[in-house]
């Protein structure tokens, strides 16, 4: 048990298929990130909210949109993926102070056909 | 923007041998976190160094920070095929609560 619950664990959709990614944390975090992680690149930050405020957009396509409705929970909203979109999608929660640590989810492994 | 470089990319090793990953930043760090992400997991928190040239051990596991806070290393000696999967190196700077992550090392150990 991480404390960061992710769902589903895993997806498959189609390139015309509209899918939400749901990431809820059980931490009391005011913090909340969305990671991209594929096979040949690092960890790649896309979206940080705090205190549900987005505070950082590192520059994503808009076909990724993020939606933190409160404190514990963060969804990604997908449509009209491409295949190269295909990876392991990692929510993680923090305290925004700068001495604290990330802690992750499961992450979703998404395939896009 | 920051940057925080990590070699090696790979590292194959006979278990009982000893492994160094080295991580490396444009900038001046206020802390450095370490992270161990097992094959299929997620990354896990290892550490946190925050001060000028501090070191911290844990079992065979050593944390290094820099004098200068732009460099750190993590070392494990006698390599064990539990300690298989990537390390991830974390920087901050700035007073940021974002981190910047490494590519990481992925530590594969023969038996």
């Amino acid at each position: 048990e991480t404390g960061v619950t992710q769902t589903p664990r895993h997806l498959v959709m189609g390139m015309t298929n509209k899918k939400s990614l749901k990431c809820e944390q059980h931490l009391g975090h005011n913090a909340m990130y969305w990671y991209k992680q594929s096979a040949k690149k690092p960890l790649e930050l896309m979206f940080v909210y705090s205190l549900e405020e987005r505070v950082e957009n590192n520059s994503v396509p808009s076909r990724f949109s993020p939606e933190c409705p409160n404190s514990s929970h963060l969804f990604l909203h997908l449509h009209t993926l491409q295949p190269e979109d295909s990876a392991l999608y990692l929510c993680a929660s923090s305290q925004d102070r700068a001495l604290s640590a990330l802690h992750f989810g499961n992450g979703t492994r998404l395939t896009v056909t | 923007g920051q940057q925080v470089m990590q070699i090696p990319q790979y590292q194959h090793v006979q278990e009982g041998e000893d492994f160094t990953t080295y991580c490396n930043s444009s900038t001046t760090l206020s802390n450095i976190q370490w992270y161990k992400q097992r094959p299929g997991g997620h990354p896990v928190f290892l550490i946190q160094l925050v001060k000028s040239g501090e070191v911290k051990k844990q079992k065979r596991l050593t944390f290094q920070f820099g004098e200068a806070k732009k460099n750190s290393s993590l070392h494990i000696t006698a390599t064990q095929t539990t300690d298989v999967g990537t390390y991830f190196c974390a920087g901050r700077s700035g007073g940021s609560y974002i981190p910047t992550f490494g590519r990481g090392t992925s530590l594969i150990v023969h038996p």
